[in-house]
């Protein structure tokens, strides 16, 4: 069925590290990966997305890459700051609708 | 631009009971789509509409419902309230589909 994995749940890391967030997605049809950030008390903020046509993209911080063939993306924030410290979900499109990954709560430490 | 506006932000409701809750899109945006987001189950899809028109819909029981106006804005309608239907329901405004969502902050509903 429809379903998009997401690992890890949680993940803390140290202000400058790296954090890497994975997914992995089940309908082959699907052709759009977004990443979603939300902050307490909020809804989810559109941070990058991904095409399947596109094997990667960056924004400043933040990367993601896709493979098709093994039905994986991943989310990769640089240079780390505090308030990156969020609940970032992962989705794919699936038709009229996106199934999300089940989120994963990044805590950046100073 | 101004953002996707949810009303009211907190409800607190009765089971047995009816609620609504309301969706202003981005201004231009003819696609609405409404999520439920629990602790247990993520995020998971209710239904879209587009130019007044239900275009997709989720697994969820008749007692949920929708509709769209002529200036998109969009409501959802939940009837018979059950104690399971405490969530964060969240409202997506989009040109079209399910790409380039922006959410709004959400109504955070509570059965008791």
């Amino acid at each position: 069925g429809e379903n998009v994995e997401q690992h890890p749940s949680t993940l803390s890391v140290q202000e400058g590290d790296s954090a890497v967030i994975k997914c992995t997605y089940s309908d082959s049809a699907s052709n759009y990966f977004p990443w979603y950030k939300q902050e307490l008390g909020k809804g989810p903020q559109l941070i990058i997305d991904i095409r399947s046509n596109v094997g990667e993209k960056k924004d400043q911080r933040i990367a993601v890459t896709l493979n098709k063939t093994a039905k994986h993306f991943s989310l990769h924030i640089t240079e780390t700051q505090p308030e990156d410290s969020a609940v970032y979900f992962c989705a794919a499109r699936v038709g009229g609708k996106l199934i999300f990954g089940q989120g994963t709560e990044l805590s950046v430490k100073p | 631009k101004a953002g996707v506006t949810q009303t009211p932000r907190y409800l607190i409701k009765t089971r047995g009971q009816q609620v609504t809750l309301s969706c202003s899109p981005i201004s231009g945006h003819r696609s609405v789509s409404w999520y439920q987001q629990t602790p247990g189950q993520g995020l998971q899809f209710l239904f879209e509409y587009f130019s007044e028109t239900q275009r997709n819909k989720g697994n969820f029981p008749g007692r949920f419902s929708g509709r769209q106006f002529s200036n998109s804005r969009s409501e959802m309608n939940v009837s018979t309230l059950e104690l399971g239907d405490s969530a964060l329901y969240l409202c997506a405004s989009s040109l079209s589909g399910p790409v380039d969502y922006t959410f709004g902050s959400g109504t955070r509903l509570t059965v008791v």
